[in-house]
């Protein structure tokens, strides 16, 4: 049974400290995305790749967030410093460039910022 | 205003019941649309998918697209107490931009045994 795996699951932090969340797409998908969940702004895109290259960030607060794919079976999120606004649910989705058919979604990291 | 808006609910029918969801959108382009169901504490799963207009059927749920009112549906027919969860519509352009799925904010939905 393939699936999305994210670790870690949970997380707590104080403001300022570096968060770095992990995926691990379903073996064969050449497409990652990252979302951000909250109840006012419900889900969105914070970064899509395309076979490991980053076609879109755009979502993504520049100055403080980070995405990348070392390789093609991990992509990490990566937040420094943190902030108590960045309390949400972080989810990665992988899927094949066929369509949003194929896009799976991972379980989610639930990250508090103190 | 939002791109894709979306009564949150919560929507409380009985067993048995037919569920009607639905989101409205504003940019004309969209032509893939998308329904998800989130259970609690769990990440997003694809229900139903349709492109440009018209309607699809799988089993007791139906989509319908009316692209001339931009206005989707999702109809629940036979609801269960299984069916309770949290129900996003997502919609994206042809394109560049196919994607970028803009999600509406979800239906919270509890069907009562």
């Amino acid at each position: 049974d393939a699936r999305v795996t994210q670790t870690p699951r949970h997380k707590v932090t104080e403001m300022g400290q570096e968060v770095t969340m992990r995926c691990q797409p379903i073996l064969g998908h050449n497409t990652v995305f990252w979302y951000r969940q909250t109840m006012m702004q419900g889900l969105e895109l914070l970064a899509y790749f395309r076979n490991r290259a980053p076609l879109d960030d755009s979502g993504m607060p520049k100055d403080r967030f980070s995405a990348e794919m070392p390789d093609a079976t991990l992509a990490t999120l990566k937040i420094q410093p943190s902030e108590p606004r960045d309390s949400a649910v972080y989810f990665c989705a992988s899927g094949s460039a066929g369509g949003p058919e194929t896009q799976y979604f991972g379980p989610g990291t639930r990250l508090l910022v103190l | 205003q939002k791109e894709v808006e979306q009564d949150p609910g919560p929507l409380s029918v009985p067993e048995g019941a037919i569920v009607s969801l639905n989101c409205t959108y504003s940019n004309s382009a969209f032509q893939y649309f998308m329904w998800y169901r989130q259970y609690s504490r769990k990440g997003p799963e694809l229900l139903m998918y349709t492109y440009s207009s018209g309607n699809k059927e799988d089993g007791r749920f139906t989509a319908q697209v009316d692209k001339s009112s931009k206005y989707i549906s999702l109809f629940i027919r036979d609801s269960q107490p299984s069916d309770s969860a949290t129900y996003l519509c997502a919609m994206s352009a042809v394109g560049v931009g196919t994607y970028k799925y803009i999600f509406g904010t979800g239906t919270r939905l509890k069907v009562l045994a």
